[in-house]
């Protein structure tokens, strides 16, 4: 059964880099055709794409994020790891990761969605 | 970017009452390209449907979907006590967007 992790550091001060790693079980990262997303929740607000990655490397960014994250990815940990700079506390956030079927052509059309999610890390930015 | 709007923003009905749930797009969307989530307090959302109407794995089919171009409906034919959540519509258009959410609360 393919699982998604979640870790990283609860809390992050304003003007650093917040890394964020989401382990994937039960499959590996590299075996098929799906992108690996990172989505976050602000406290008592609704849903915010990030960006995904393939194994490859190839990936796609949320363009007002773009300038501030990195989506990376390591096979040999069937790991993907967020990094967003010059956080401040507007990035507090449950951070998701999850598996993402968009990007890649399926029975020669494209599928935008997700249908394996992390439970979710909470990120505080806070002095 | 587009834009989704999700009404109502609440929808108080009653366990076995039929829950219609709208979802707008600023722009024409791609079927293939929008989805429905359900969201409980504290979990992570949960796929309900993708392609507009297709049911994602182990959805009961009382959860359904339809709609095109700019104007798709989530539609719970008989509502059971855990279907009680917040439900969000997603589309990908140059990126993904998703809805503000509609909360659907027991009258």
């Amino acid at each position: 059964q393919l699982q998604l992790q979640e870790s990283g550091p609860g809390l992050a001060k304003p003007s650093e880099t917040l890394s964020l790693t989401c382990t994937v079980s039960g499959a590996p990262i590299s075996s098929s055709s799906y992108f690996w997303g990172w989505i976050r929740q602000p406290p008592g607000k609704g849903l915010e794409w990030i960006g995904s990655i393939y194994y490859n490397g190839t990936s796609y960014y949320n363009p007002p994020l773009k300038s501030r994250v990195t989506i990376s990815v390591d096979t040999s940990k069937n790991q993907l790891s967020l990094q967003l700079g010059s956080v401040t506390a507007a990035d507090t956030a449950v951070y998701y990761c999850a598996r993402d079927r968009g990007f890649t052509m399926v029975r020669g059309g494209y599928f935008y969605y997700m249908d394996v999610w992390g439970k979710g890390t909470t990120v505080t930015v806070s002095s | 970017e587009i834009v989704l709007t999700q009404s109502p923003g609440t929808l108080s009905l009653s366990p076995g009452e039929r829950a219609t749930l709208s979802c707008r797009a600023s722009q024409s969307v791609s079927s293939t390209y929008l989805a429905w989530y359900q969201q409980k307090p504290g979990q992570a959302p949960r796929l309900l449907i993708f392609a507009a109407s297709s049911r994602a794995t182990g959805i009961p089919d009382r959860f359904s979907g339809s709609g095109s171009g700019t104007d798709f409906t989530l539609t719970i034919s008989r509502l059971e006590p855990e279907d009680f959540a917040v439900y969000y519509c997603q589309q990908y258009g140059s990126s993904y967007t998703f809805g503000p959410g509609t909360k659907l609360e027991i009258k």
